[in-house]
């Protein structure tokens, strides 16, 4: 089946690091997304992974795949203010067009 | 360069009505895919064309329809509209042969139904 799953709510200090986890079903997923959506807003692509990759760093943002157990992470360092917002994890198939969403994580940045 | 753009921004019909909602994609991208967000809630695939054609459908109704120009604009079409369709619609373009690299979204069109 088709499903995503991500914890509703996470809320951090500012300076500290944020760990947004996700978990998916589709073992034909091949292409797994971290989206950003700000109040008002459509959806940023923050960043993606491929599925026969562990890990990958983008400079404040570091995603964590493991394969075997379906599971995907983002962590964010040094969280500023301007990071709160709603994150989604998503998968794609190279067989569809398609995205699946999570229903998103509510990112709270305290200073 | 202009990204995805959608309009309008908002808009509110009445139970029953008709609605389309407008999408032009990023320049160089030649797919364009329609999500449906309720408040709270992911995005759910509606569908996506290329080529002008329908290439692949989530599961929604009939009652949601599109089209595809050849300039690779989309229109999204919904009609006998129930309070349940009330959400935002994003549009998001990719290009075709570079499609798992991201697609790029719109700010979306906020439909209220009432």
């Amino acid at each position: 089946g088709e499903d995503v799953e991500q914890s509703l709510f996470l809320s951090v200090r500012e300076g500290d690091s944020s760990v947004i986890n996700c978990t998916y079903t589709d073992s034909s997923s091949t292409y797994l997304y971290w989206y950003k959506q700000e109040p008002g807003a459509g959806l940023q692509l923050l960043t993606y992974i491929f599925s026969n990759m562990d890990m990958k760093q983008d400079q404040r943002l570091t995603v964590l795949l493991n394969k075997k157990d379906k599971h995907l992470s983002l962590r964010i360092a040094d969280t500023q203010t301007g990071d709160s917002a709603i994150y989604f994890c998503a998968y794609g198939s190279s067989n569809t067009g398609k995205l699946i969403f999570g229903q998103g994580t509510t990112l709270q940045v305290k200073p | 360069d202009a990204g995805v753009t959608q309009s309008p921004t908002h808009l509110i019909k009445t139970r029953g009505q008709q609605v389309t909602l407008r999408c032009s994609p990023k320049s160089g991208h030649d797919t364009v895919s329609w999500y449906q967000q309720a408040l709270g809630q992911g995005p759910q695939f509606i569908f996506q064309y290329y080529e002008e054609e329908e290439r692949q459908r989530g599961n929604f109704p009939d009652r949601f329809s599109g089209h595809q120009f050849p300039n690779y604009s989309s229109e999204l079409n919904v009609n006998a509209l129930l309070l349940g369709d009330s959400a935002l619609y994003l549009c998001a373009s990719s290009p075709t042969d570079r499609p798992n690299y991201g697609y790029t979204f719109g700010s979306g069109t906020r439909l209220t139904v009432v």
